[in-house]
């Protein structure tokens, strides 16, 4: 069956422009969480949804940093003035809720670079 | 300060060798430790995985070992394969269900060489 997919896979943006990048889960997952991934690093903990519900959102940076997840399913992290520190991978996960499943399958991740 | 550390950023072994990956943890609420393998362009893959009722986990040419009193578990491939070649990350959870942010260390790169 079909994984996770992201897109835009890349985006440039100049600094200052707001970014938007789309998550689509594995059809059913419930959890989905939002992961931050800088050069040289693992990938850090954003945000995590159950269903459409945002009960963590800890991990954001700053308030620049928006998520949602208005049905449940697809997912969508919103930068508003973009910084060069935001230069990152951004990677989408989802699993299945329940007791010992603690696998999180991972998207692409979407490259974002800011000029 | 970091949760999750692998001290070793790369890792080089000649194919059909073992190769072992080491991780290091420091929050003692962790019970679920999970390897995830990423190639270039491309999201982690999950590996495999242990928790803590266990000290041993083995799939095919992977084993995980957890020593839980030293806070430290570690990867074996045997036998390595070009294809292993790729980086690792160890990752971590106070939670076994998927509702729980895994926390992950900087990754280990190995390279399986021919």
């Amino acid at each position: 069956g079909a994984g996770v997919s992201q897109s835009p896979r890349y985006k440039v943006a100049k600094r200052g422009q707001d970014v938007a990048l789309r998550c689509d889960p594995i059809s059913g997952h419930v959890s989905l969480f939002w992961y931050q991934q800088a050069l040289g690093q693992g990938p850090e903990f954003l945000t995590y949804f159950q269903n459409e519900a945002q009960l963590d959102k800890s991990g954001l940076p700053s308030d620049r940093f928006f998520a949602e997840r208005p049905e449940g399913s697809v997912s969508t992290l919103k930068i508003q003035r973009t910084q060069q520190e935001d230069s990152a991978v951004y990677l989408c996960a989802s699993s299945p809720y329940g007791q010992g499943s603690y696998e999180q399958y991972f998207g692409p991740g979407t490259r974002l670079t800011v000029t | 300060d970091q949760q999750v550390k692998q001290n070793s950023p790369s890792l080089s072994v000649q194919e059909g060798r073992i190769s072992i990956l080491n991780c290091d943890y420091t929050n003692s609420m962790f019970d679920y430790f999970l390897w995830y393998k990423k190639y270039p362009a491309e999201g982690p893959t999950f590996l495999i995985s242990i928790s803590s009722i266990k000290d041993k986990n083995e799939d095919g040419r992977f084993t995980v070992f957890l020593n839980k009193s030293a806070k430290h578990l570690s990867l074996h491939i045997v036998p390595s394969q070009p294809g292993d070649s790729a980086v690792y990350f160890c990752a971590a959870s106070a939670q076994p269900s998927g509702n729980t942010p895994l926390v992950f260390g900087k990754g280990t790169r190995l390279s399986v060489i021919a």
